[in-house]
């Protein structure tokens, strides 16, 4: 299967700064899922935006998603050192299985 | 309640060896789903069960590979005869309903396989 892709692969910033971090997929979504994965081991979903949806919030995150382009960004305000980890865009086209994209490495650095 | 569980964490074998991982999605959840990831790399997709049927064995990278799922919970992943390129962080999930298109994803923390 076609995977979409990251950009950047790594970005650096202080705590306080945002973070944005932006997804190009493939193929026609149902939905498009970030999830953020620690220290190389398991995911935690983070949000789901369906393909009707353009923009969802949850606490510090926000999605956005542009589907004439097939591109999603997730922003993440106010960062924290915490949120240190890599990030990773699914799509779901419909069927059951998500295609995740290579991941941003993000590093907030106190 | 729990979350999905996988066995062993870290596996080492020498080539030529049969591993197996095993995978406990949480309970309830029909769909189960293995991945693999390579140092610094995205997920790869391998297999995907409904129940204790797998609809798409697509991604499973050569006959060496096999999984079944069994009571539509427990699942394991066998790789007969590891080759070094083997070696990866395997990934199990499981979620509510394979055939619902808002179908989030509930991670294992993985099993490091390293073929030496």
């Amino acid at each position: 299967s076609q995977q979409g892709e990251e950009d950047p692969q790594a970005l650096s910033i202080q705590e306080g700064e945002n973070a944005t971090m932006n997804c190009s997929y493939k193929t026609s979504i149902n939905n498009l899922q970030w999830y953020r994965q620690n220290s190389g081991r398991g995911l935690v979903h983070l949000i789901l935006i369906r393909s009707n949806e353009r923009e969802k919030h949850s606490g510090r995150l926000r999605v956005t998603l542009d589907t004439s382009k097939k591109s999603s960004s997730l922003l993440i305000t106010a960062s924290r050192a915490a949120d240190t980890a890599s990030y990773f865009c699914a799509e779901n086209s419909g069927y059951s299985t998500l295609t995740f994209g290579k991941g941003t490495m993000l590093l907030v650095s106190p | 309640g729990a979350g999905v569980s996988q066995s062993p964490s870290n596996k080492v074998t020498e080539k030529g060896k049969d591993v197996e991982l095993r995978c406990d999605p949480i309970s309830g959840h029909t769909a189960l789903y293995w991945y693999r990831q390579s140092l610094g790399q995205g997920l790869e997709f391998l297999i995907y069960f409904q129940g204790n049927s797998a609809p798409d064995k697509s991604g499973l990278p050569s006959d060496r590979f096999s999984a079944e799922r069994t009571g539509g919970s427990v699942s394991t992943l066998t790789i007969q005869r590891t080759q070094q390129e083997d070696s990866a962080v395997y990934l199990c999930a499981s979620s509510r309903a394979g055939t619902d298109s808002y179908n989030e994803q509930f991670f294992g923390p993985g099993t490091r396989l390293t073929v030496l």
